[in-house]
């Protein structure tokens, strides 16, 4: 069984373009969730979402920030106009719909994002 | 929220039982008790987790106290690839969904 799986793993941009950062999530998980983590920081949380639906973004930027999860595809986190300071390591976890392991997360590899 | 307090480092010996304390003394009765570990810059790792009683997998064991206001993690022989840093989170449930908050968490060093 696939962990959860994250590309690219390794992104360069410029200022002023965009990112964008996919998530496949483990086979028969529904819930995406997608972190980033500073330089010599913790993990903090981005957004959550369900196939076709944003759960809580609470912790998402209010501006050019995007999350989607379509009905097929993987979850894509989309950085419009990046700065410097977004660059970072953007974690993607993926969790069941049930069971006793319902609430657990299960983290992908991570995709670093290096802003010029 | 439930915040959880963890030393910043420590270390252990080769061999030896890794022993990783964590106090949530504000927890509140349906909050579970996560622990995840980083090993240097990859994706957190799920270890274990536990409500109330003393929980132990493959991995470790989780001992939380009667009064669950804190809890200790144990490996019982530290490898040198059990250095990371490891994070006590106690989840957090909102109207939305699962969030957990990822404090600076404990760095062991297993030496030699």
């Amino acid at each position: 069984n696939a962990g959860v799986m994250q590309n690219p793993r390794h992104l360069v941009r410029r200022r002023g373009q965009e990112a964008r950062l996919r998530c496949s999530p483990m086979k028969g998980h529904s819930h995406v969730y997608w972190y980033r983590q500073l330089p010599e920081e913790g993990l903090k949380f981005m957004v959550y979402l369900q196939k076709e639906n944003i759960i809580d973004e609470s912790g998402m930027p209010k501006e050019r920030f995007s999350a989607e999860f379509p009905k097929e595809g993987p979850s894509i986190l989309r950085i419009q106009q990046v700065v410097r300071g977004d660059s970072a390591a953007y974690f993607c976890a993926s969790s069941p719909p049930g069971g006793p392991l319902a609430d657990t997360q299960y983290f992908g590899p991570g995709t670093r994002l290096t802003v010029l | 929220d439930a915040k959880t307090t963890q030393p910043p480092s420590m270390d252990c010996a080769e061999g030896r039982a890794a022993n990783l304390p964590c106090n949530h003394s504000t927890i509140s009765g349906n909050e579970y008790v996560y622990w995840y570990r980083q090993i240097h810059s990859q994706g957190p790792q799920y270890i274990i987790h536990g409500l109330k009683n003393n929980e132990t997998n493959e991995m470790a064991s989780l001992i939380i106290t009667e009064d669950r206001k804190s809890s200790t993690l144990i490996l019982p022989h530290a490898t040198l690839r059990d250095t990371a840093v490891y994070y006590c989170i106690v989840r957090v449930a909102n109207n939305y969904g699962q969030n957990f908050v990822f404090g600076p968490g404990t760095r062991l060093s297993v030496l030699p």
